[in-house]
């Protein structure tokens, strides 16, 4: 079975702190897809980043960052320097093999305060 | 390109009534699906197609109804209303594996059944 937790419902921080999202996926596939989607305020989902299961080399892209291990089987998300327009819920998903479906975490709601 | 699109945005509806919500996408995507959000609970398959013709039942397609004669629309249609059928309702689109293995969204449409 397939599944991705993220066990942290709630975070608050105040603004410029560094803050990180916690994602732990299970899958029985060797070849598998994560995915990081951000839900602002405004309602949209915002596709992020995607991370093959064969490249656990880390991301930066700004102030944001992306841990992924197979050992843990974790895909870690960090902002640095939190900014207030971060304040969003951040969504996981894992997608497996050839499938195209998606499973979801059920997100983790991020509010930063000035 | 207007990537994914969805209408109407809001849609207020009586316990009994039927509707259609309309989807479609111009990025020539095989896979399309419908997903409900509610609180606490994060995404939910309801119905997905992976091309012209072909549709299948995700998580919770119970109340719903699909059809996907083109590539570009996939419109998910109510039978009859209820109040557990209130939600905001995201309709997503992905292209073939050498064309993208993302998931992408449109801005949802919210619905409230009295």
């Amino acid at each position: 079975a397939q599944k991705v937790t993220q066990a942290q419902t709630e975070i608050s921080v105040v603004e410029k702190e560094d803050v990180t999202l916690d994602c732990v996926y299970e899958t029985r596939d060797t070849t598998y897809y994560l995915f990081w989607y951000k839900q602002p305020p405004s309602g949209e989902l915002v596709f992020l980043i995607r991370r093959n299961s064969f490249d656990e080399q880390n991301e930066i892209s700004g102030r944001y960052s992306w841990n992924f291990q197979k050992s843990t089987s974790s895909f870690n998300f960090t902002i640095t320097a939190s900014q207030v327009v971060d304040s969003a819920v951040y969504f996981c998903a894992l997608r497996g093999g050839n499938n195209r479906k998606l499973i979801w975490g059920l997100g983790t709601s991020l509010a930063v305060n000035p | 390109n207007a990537g994914v699109t969805q209408t109407p945005k809001f849609q207020v509806l009586k316990t009994g009534q039927s509707m259609t919500l309309q989807c479609a996408q111009d990025m020539n995507h095989e896979y399309m699906s419908w997903y409900r959000q509610d609180p606490g609970m994060g995404l939910r398959l309801i119905h997905y197609s992976v091309g012209a013709g072909i549709t299948d039942q995700g998580e919770v397609p119970n109340g719903y109804n699909v059809s996907r004669s083109t590539t570009e629309d996939f419109p998910l249609r109510l039978l009859s209303a209820a109040p557990s059928q209130t939600s905001v309702y995201f309709c997503a689109s992905m292209g073939s594996p050498g064309q993208s293995l993302e998931q992408y969204f449109g801005p949802g449409t919210r619905l409230t059944v009295t």
